[in-house]
């Protein structure tokens, strides 16, 4: 079964370093999304991705984040100064292929930022 | 703004036991997911939920969905060990292919 892949599966960044998580939808998909899960707590919307530009993004997702999709195949997500604070676990996600809008969204595995 | 409640937060049960997991929303909608988490693990997607009175099997697992209400519950039977982990409700409140608002989580554990 085609599946969404995430790398790295672990970084860890010093404080005001720029960070860029990797993300490989399932290849027919045409939507996109990164969410992040701090340790303990729910899943929470930071932004999602169609037609090569954001259509929804959360208060989470301020200036300091960006997402692009550089080719067919690659959609990241770049924090360009961390925080203590964005330390969590990122996943991204994925629908929206031949199955129809009634199709869940698929997630990867998730990459765990630790903010030093 | 949407808010997504599911009760209750923790839940320990014998094995062999049945028990409900409510995720109450409080805007229209018709469109309800419920996902499975293993700890350090990604979100398995368990059943999609579309319409008022939606009701979905897999094993030992049952979802349905009242939308008047705005209500979903997720009825565990004959509970067993394999199925020890945290269970979230999702609602998106549009179309489809919109952002998923999440619960606060389920974390089940079943007891031998």
């Amino acid at each position: 079964e085609p599946e969404v892949t995430q790398t790295p599966s672990h970084q860890v960044t010093q404080m005001g370093q720029e960070v860029i998580l990797r993300c490989v939808p399932i290849s027919n998909h045409l939507y996109f999304y990164w969410y992040r899960q701090i340790l303990g707590q729910k899943v929470e919307f930071l932004v999602s991705f169609y037609n090569n530009e954001i259509s929804e993004k959360s208060e989470i997702f301020d200036d300091q984040f960006s997402v692009e999709r550089p080719d067919g195949s690659n959609f990241t997500l770049k924090i360009r100064s961390t925080k203590l604070e964005d330390s969590a676990m990122y996943f991204c996600a994925s629908s929206g292929g031949t199955g129809g809008v009634d199709q869940p969204q698929h997630f990867g595995d998730g990459t765990r930022l630790s903010i030093l | 703004e949407l808010k997504v409640e599911q009760n209750p937060l923790f839940l320990s049960m014998q094995e062999g036991k049945n028990y409900t997991i409510y995720c109450n929303y409080s805007t229209t909608s018709d469109r309800l997911y419920w996902y499975r988490q293993d700890p350090g693990k990604s979100l398995e997607s368990l059943f999609v939920l579309l319409s008022n009175g939606a009701v979905k099997q897999e094993g030992r697992l049952m979802a349905s969905l009242d939308t008047k209400a705005r209500l979903s519950t997720l009825h565990i039977t004959a509970a067993v060990h394999d199925l020890s982990a945290t269970y979230f409700c999702a609602v998106d409140p549009l179309r489809g292919n919109e952002k998923l608002t999440f619960g606060t989580g389920t974390r089940l554990t079943i007891i031998p």
